[in-house]
């Protein structure tokens, strides 16, 4: 089972350079997220999507966007990167249960020069 | 404001010896805990969970964790540790709209 896929896994990006991170998800999930992992600072929610059609400000949403485009995919955008969003990006999903798992996928990590 | 944290950055404990992993929390109605093990380069996977009701709670790998209201904390242990339980874990707090946030983490060395 695929689970949560993240691409591209490794990224190096100039200052002022653009990219998108893509994450998909097979398991029907109604919620997806998106959290940037900084030694020291645990995981911190940059945006999430209840639904499809929905998207809402994490934590540290400055300097991103993001668009789910069908229940399976939300992608995360960096239109002008900066170094200090030199971090490691995880996608998850959540069920309609809301229980509290996510599945996450297996990250990608991107560095900004 | 809601918040968690996780006192000890580091733990190094011997193989075979009790691992105990502290996690306090801060939120004004009953909260939704859990904790998360995350092996090097992979995402994080849930170990167990605390929604209500019997406030031992077990989980996957052997592990276990007691919630304590009275002293706002949710820690994780395990009897006796393998050299695959070294890992970085997080705990974490949750709302009903499925939101969640992370406490910094815990490394687990397990030495020989």
């Amino acid at each position: 089972n695929a689970g949560v896929t993240q691409t591209p896994k490794f990224q190096v990006l100039k200052t002022g350079q653009s990219m998108t991170l893509q994450c998909a998800q097979d398991m029907n999930h109604n919620s997806m997220y998106w959290y940037r992992q900084d030694p020291g600072m645990g995981l911190r929610l940059i945006y999430y999507s209840a639904s499809e059609g929905t998207t809402d400000k994490g934590e540290v949403p400055n300097g991103y966007n993001v668009s789910r485009l069908n229940k399976r995919e939300f992608s995360l955008r960096l239109e002008s990167a900066a170094p200090s969003q030199t971090s490691v990006y995880f996608c998850a999903s959540m069920g309609t249960s809301h229980t509290g798992e996510l599945f996450f996928g297996e990250g990608s990590r991107l560095t900004v020069l | 404001a809601q918040s968690v944290t996780q006192p000890d950055i580091h733990i190094t404990v011997s193989e075979g010896a009790s691992l105990e992993l502290r996690c306090n929390y801060s939120y004004g109605a009953t909260p939704y805990l859990f904790w998360y093990v995350q092996s090097p380069g992979q995402g994080l996977q849930l170990l167990l969970k605390y929604f209500s009701g019997d406030t031992l709670v077990q989980g996957i790998k052997g592990f276990e964790a007691e919630f304590k209201r009275s002293q706002s904390s949710f820690n994780l242990r395990k009897p006796s540790v393998h050299w695959s339980d070294a890992a970085e874990y997080f705990c974490a707090l949750g709302n009903s709209w499925g939101k969640l946030q992370f406490g910094a983490g815990t490394q687990v060395v397990v030495t020989p």
